[in-house]
């Protein structure tokens, strides 16, 4: 698993509040990433990070803010969340070797926005 | 159109049949990832590949770059192959994903 947790692991919050997810790795990488997983969308990107303080936005970076002030965290932040949140968020990170990239999947957080 | 297209979308089988998934690419890529989910689990990568063919038991992974086209077959399927697969292209630092094929193999 490359030594990625996500927390909270599930979460029911009501629409208008703040929620932040966590992703912790213990390996150093220096790329992170965080996903959605809807049914019949697959895999969006939100945000990734290059490195501490080095984020871009992906495909779906609105109403997503993140931020990454070490190098084993990566917070993805819902401002105030709408139902239209309610997803599975991954995060990811990207192992270099050589010429070849690889991601590693943390095991995800089933997020509900009533 | 999807940068990343995968066919079948759902596929049911048989305990013991060749199963092929296919993908297709519109994007350049430096690799191509196939990834493995089960129902309510995580996402563990099966393969990267650049070129050529890759085997891990019972799983083979074909990529034609000209084509920009790859597949995954899973020979002698088993019920514990059921799964979402989903492929992935590497484009610059960020990956672009297929919807996934759901595949069942029943005993």
């Amino acid at each position: 698993d490359a030594g990625i947790t996500q927390s909270p692991r599930h979460k029911v919050t009501e629409t208008g509040t703040p929620v932040t997810l966590r992703c912790h790795q213990t390996e150093n990488h220096r790329y992170m990433y965080w996903y959605r997983q809807d049914p019949g969308h697959g895999l969006r990107l939100i945000h990734y990070s290059y490195g501490v303080k080095d984020t871009d936005k992906g495909e779906v970076s609105d109403g997503y803010s993140v931020s990454r002030s070490k190098t084993e965290d990566f917070l993805l932040t819902l401002e105030s969340a709408t139902s239209s949140q309610t997803s599975v968020y991954f995060c990811a990170i990207r192992a270099s070797s050589g010429t070849y990239n690889e991601q590693f999947f943390g095991p995800g957080t089933r997020l509900t926005v009533l | 159109k999807n940068e990343v297209e995968q066919s079948p979308q759902n596929l049911t089988a048989q305990e013991g049949e060749f199963i092929t998934i296919n993908c297709s690419y519109s994007v350049g890529i430096s690799a191509l990832h196939w990834l493995q989910q089960h129902p309510g689990g995580g996402i563990v990568s099966l393969f990267m590949l650049s070129s050529g063919k890759k085997k891990h038991g019972r799983l083979i992974a074909t990529i034609n770059i000209q084509e920009k086209h790859s597949s995954l077959h899973i020979t002698a399927s088993h019920p514990r192959d059921s799964a979402v697969y989903i492929c992935a292209v590497d484009n610059t630092d960020k990956l672009i994903f297929g919807t996934g094929t759901r595949l069942q193999v029943f005993p």
